[in-house]
C-alpha cells in the first residue's frame, strides 16, 4: 500500500521553462510534507517543506503547493536549470516532526535540457 | 560543520553473512534514522533512534537491527543476508528541539550493499 505516490517516473523540461513535479498521498494523518533532491551516489538533500496549515511555500526558484482536499502536492521549479537534473522525492510525516518516520514517494527523475 | 558520515561506502557480502553499517550524525543531532533505497521499493524507513533508544520502527524483519551510542553515533546490523537485501542504506540525522520538534533530515551518502 503506497501511501505516497509520484506517478511520473520521469520528466523532461527545456532549460528556462517551468518544471512541475507531482505527488499524491492517501493517509489523512500526514500533515507535514517535504521535497528532497538526489544526485547519483549521494544522499538526498532537503529542498523545501510545507505544513498542512499552509497551501503554498516558496524558496527562491522552488515553490511547493499543497491541496489538502485533493491530497495532492506539487513542486514548481522556475526557471529550470540543467543543474536541477536529479531525482526528486516527496515525503510525508504525520506531524511537524521530520525526525520521525518519513514516508517517501518513488521519485521522479527530472532532466533539464540545455 | 561536518555532514552525516556513513562507512563503508561499498560492501560486498554473500548470502547468509551478516553486516554492520556505521553512521556518524551531524554534531548536536540526537535523532538518527535509517532508510533502505532499492530500485523497486524506493526509500523505505527502517528505524529511528533518539538518545540511545529506538523510537520508531518500520516494517522490516527482525534480521534488521540497530543501536545508538551515547555520542549519537549509530550502527545498523543485518543478519543472515538475503539477495533482496542488496540496496543503498541511508542514514539521516536531525536536530530535535526541547519541545520535541524535529528539523529536516540530513542524509549521508549511503552504504551500497551488494549481496551475492
Amino acid at each position: 500500500d503506497q501511501q505516497v505516490k509520484q506517478n511520473s517516473p520521469s520528466l523532461s523540461v527545456q532549460e528556462g521553462r517551468i518544471s512541475i513535479l507531482n505527488c499524491d498521498y492517501t493517509n489523512s494523518m500526514f500533515d507535514y510534507f517535504l521535497w528532497y533532491k538526489k544526485y547519483p551516489a549521494e544522499g538526498p538533500t532537503f529542498l523545501i517543506s510545507i505544513s498542512s496549515i499552509k497551501d503554498k511555500n516558496e524558496d527562491g526558484r522552488f515553490t511547493v503547493f499543497l491541496n489538502k482536499s485533493a491530497k495532492h502536492l506539487s513542486l514548481h521549479i522556475v526557471p529550470s536549470q540543467p543543474g536541477d537534473s536529479a531525482v526528486y522525492f516527496c515525503a510525508a510525516s504525520p506531524q511537524d516532526n521530520a525526525g520521525n518516520m518519513l514516508t517517501f514517494g518513488g521519485g521522479t527523475r527530472l532532466m533539464v535540457k540545455p | 560543520k561536518a555532514g552525516v558520515t556513513q562507512t563503508p561506502r561499498y560492501l560486498i557480502k554473500t548470502r547468509g553473512q551478516q553486516v554492520t553499517l556505521s553512521c556518524s550524525p551531524i554534531s548536536g543531532h540526537r535523532s538518527v534514522s535509517w532508510y533502505q533505497q532499492t530500485p523497486g521499493q524506493g526509500l523505505q524507513f527502517l528505524f529511528e533512534y533518539f538518545s540511545e533508544t529506538q523510537r520508531n520502527k518500520g516494517n522490516f524483519p527482525g534480521r534488521f537491527s540497530g543501536r545508538q551510542f551515547s555520542n549519537s553515533r549509530s550502527e545498523m546490523n543485518v543478519s543472515t543476508l538475503e539477495l533482496g537485501d542488496s540496496a543503498l542504506y541511508l542514514c539521516a540525522s536531525s536536530f530535535e528541539t526541547l519541545d520535541g520538534l524535529n528539523e529536516k533530515l540530513f542524509f549521508g551518502s549511503g552504504t551500497q550493499l551488494s549481496v551475492l
